[in-house]
């Protein structure tokens, strides 16, 4: 099935830990993104990417890193810098400027 | 730098009412405006997608609207029921960016 697959659903993170969340697509889409939810708020746009091998900061960058190497993959890290990692990770994906918007089912991280 | 406001944050029908969801955004120079719906837990469900030069799309008991000059859109939902009971998200994409400026949502409840 097409999609967009989010790893792991949850996921724990004790302090001064940097810990990777994985994101695939198999919907041949340039575009993906990286979303920010917490309780009560709307989604804040973390990275996002519009082809391989580059990607540009969005609203709440500070202490997140990604990567884009390929055109299915775009892993999101939390860093140790981010203060206040535990939130509702979401990564979405579309063809272009024009298209719809696909998103995964997301990884909840809790700092423990 | 756009701004996407929803409102009401909550509401609660009763089965087989119809109703409206209010989105609007301060900047009117969007490409396109998309409409999700999220449970629990869960990830964005795309629903619908205006693009600029539209007025209004349907999929069988809904029906989005824009108006992009009033920077406004609503999602009519005919004859409730409890299953469409959800969070329902509106997010607009730029001209100028690729990434989507999301609403806070508005949480419906429908009772049997």
């Amino acid at each position: 099935d097409g999609g967009i697959t989010q790893s792991p659903k949850y996921l724990f993170r004790k302090e001064g830990q940097n810990v990777t969340l994985s994101c695939e697509q198999n919907l041949n889409h340039d575009a993906m993104y990286w979303y920010r939810q917490d309780p009560g708020q709307g989604l804040r746009l973390i990275y996002y990417s519009q082809i391989v091998n580059d990607f540009q900061k969005g609203d709440i960058a500070e202490g997140y890193s990604v990567s884009r190497e390929k055109k299915e993959s775009f892993p999101l890290t939390v860093t140790s810098a981010q203060k206040n990692p535990t939130a509702f990770y979401l990564c979405a994906s579309s063809t272009g400027r024009g298209t719809e918007a696909f998103f995964g089912q997301g990884t909840r991280l809790t700092v423990v | 730098k756009q701004e996407v406001t929803q409102i009401p944050a909550a509401l609660s029908v009763p089965e087989g009412e119809n109703l409206v969801l209010n989105c609007s955004f301060t900047d009117s120079a969007i490409y396109n405006l998309q409409w999700f719906r999220q449970d629990p837990g869960k990830g964005l469900t795309s629903l619908l997608l205006i693009q600029s030069s539209q007025r209004e799309q349907t999929s069988g008991r809904l029906n989005a609207s824009l108006d992009k000059s009033s920077g406004r859109s609503t999602l009519y939902i005919a004859a409730s029921q409890p299953g469409d009971s959800a969070t329902y998200l509106c997010a607009v994409r730029t001209d100028n960016n690729n990434d989507m400026r999301f609403g806070a949502g508005t949480r419906l409840t429908v009772k049997p």
